[in-house]
């Protein structure tokens, strides 16, 4: 059953920890998105990464940080430096060469 | 940098009632795509538009290019619950999408 599965879809950190959410794609896409929701904004790209081992800063990339040491895999790090980190997360990938992207289901997270 | 508008932010229908988003981009899109977010739910791919004045149909909805390449709409007719949802467009380089704030469409039964 191909996809994007993100985990947790839920999740609680206190204030000045970092976070580390989970983005994983079977779907053998090149590209990869994360992207930030606040309630009635649009999708805001944190960052993205167009092949293993390479990544760009989106439009907000402040606090935020990534990897990409496989294709299958990009996680994203919240830092205690983001300043307003609580927001549902959602990550997405491409195949090259074709410009629709697939969703994860999110991630919710709540920073107290 | 590129930025996407989209009107109405929010629209209420009853049900049965047609309903249009319109989306504007400040820069020439090479295409635009259009994505709908259920309530709770992640964005989901409708359609792609790639052509200048193009025109595309799935059912009830119809979607528009303009002529430009710099603004797009997407027309419900005679909408339904199952409607309801934030319908996003989105546009921009090959590996850049930005996407539009969304119309979040409420359908009352």
């Amino acid at each position: 059953d191909g996809g994007i599965t993100q985990s947790p879809k839920y999740l609680f950190r206190k204030e000045g920890q970092n976070v580390t959410l989970s983005c994983e794609q079977n779907l053998n896409h090149d590209a990869m998105y994360w992207y930030r929701q606040d309630p009635g904004q649009g999708l805001r790209l944190i960052y993205y990464s167009q092949i293993v081992n390479d990544f760009q800063k989106g439009d907000i990339a402040e606090g935020y940080s990534v990897s990409r040491e496989k294709k299958e895999s990009f996680p994203l790090t919240v830092t205690s430096a983001q300043k307003n980190p609580t927001a549902f997360y959602l990550c997405a990938s491409r195949l090259a060469g074709k410009d629709e992207q697939f969703f994860g289901p999110g991630t919710r997270l709540t920073v107290l | 940098g590129q930025q996407v508008m989209q009107i109405p932010q929010y629209q209420h229908v009853q049900e049965g009632e047609d309903f249009t988003t319109y989306c504007n981009s400040s820069t020439t899109l090479s295409n635009i795509q259009w994505y709908k977010q259920r309530p709770g739910g992640h964005p989901v791919f409708l359609i792609q538009l790639v052509k200048s004045g193009e025109v595309k149909k799935q059912k009830r909805l119809t979607f528009q290019f303009g002529e430009a390449k710099k603004n797009s709409s997407l027309h419900i007719t005679a909408t339904q619950t199952t409607d309801v949802g934030t319908y996003f467009c989105s546009g921009g380089s090959n590996y850049k999408l930005t996407f539009g704030k969304g119309t979040l469409l409420t359908v009352n039964p």
